[in-house]
């Protein structure tokens, strides 16, 4: 069955610091991998989107990447910002067959 | 481009009521899912369709929820009893086909008294 854990449960960073989020998980045998952001009483909001055939995939301030082989990925946040503080989630895609999400790292920027 | 539309945003009822929620998907979208969310936890799934099949339904307590995808476009989800422990909130997202970015809708938080 496949696990997905992130790593750390909660992060608060000063503004301007660039940071990065952990996923981990069990099984590599996945389509792809999503990192998503949660705001507070809102739903989820896709950030970026990793093919399993990709390394890496880059938008604006945030990079993540993806190794399939050690069964993790990194979201990588540069120059952080107040407006950057939410929860962070990344879920993967099994073969079609299932999504499964880790619990989520909530960030704080702290002004 | 408007995005996934679920209502009601909030419901509160006893226990042992009915209820159910609403989900619209985006235009185009064939893959439609329900999640279940509890607080401090990722959502989990519960159901995924593939235009009005239901391709994956194996974490659904068909006990007492159900759920329909009629012409392949809006979807309910229902509770049936509802019990304590179904409190939550319940996500709906949709995207193109079965490995493409999954896009949600802000939710229907659920609460039973």
């Amino acid at each position: 069955k496949q696990e997905v854990t992130q790593i750390p449960a909660a992060l608060s960073v000063p503004e301007g610091e660039n940071l990065v989020l952990n996923c981990s998980f069990t099984d590599s045998a996945i389509y792809n991998l999503q990192w998503f952001r949660q705001d507070p009483g809102k739903g989820l909001t896709s950030l970026l989107l990793i093919q399993s055939s990709q390394r890496e995939q880059t938008s604006g301030r945030l990079n993540a990447s993806l190794d399939k082989s050690s069964g993790r990925s990194t979201l990588y946040i540069a120059a952080s910002q107040p407006g950057d503080s939410a929860t962070y989630l990344c879920a993967v895609d099994i073969y079609g067959q299932n999504f499964v999400f880790g619990p989520g790292t909530r960030l704080s920027v702290l002004p | 481009e408007a995005g996934v539309v679920q209502s009601p945003r909030y419901k509160i009822i006893e226990k042992k009521q009915p209820v159910a929620f609403w989900c619209n998907p985006i235009s185009g979208h064939n893959t439609l899912y329900w999640y279940l969310q509890n607080l401090g936890q990722g959502p989990e799934l519960l159901i995924r369709y593939e235009n009005e099949e239901a391709v994956d339904d194996s974490q659904l307590p068909k006990d007492r929820f159900s759920a329909e995808r009629l012409k392949g476009v809006d979807s309910t989800l229902k509770i049936q009893p509802a019990e304590l422990g179904d409190s939550a909130v319940y996500l709906c997202a949709s995207s193109l086909g079965l490995i493409d970015e999954q896009f949600f809708g802000p939710g229907t938080r659920l609460t039973v008294l």
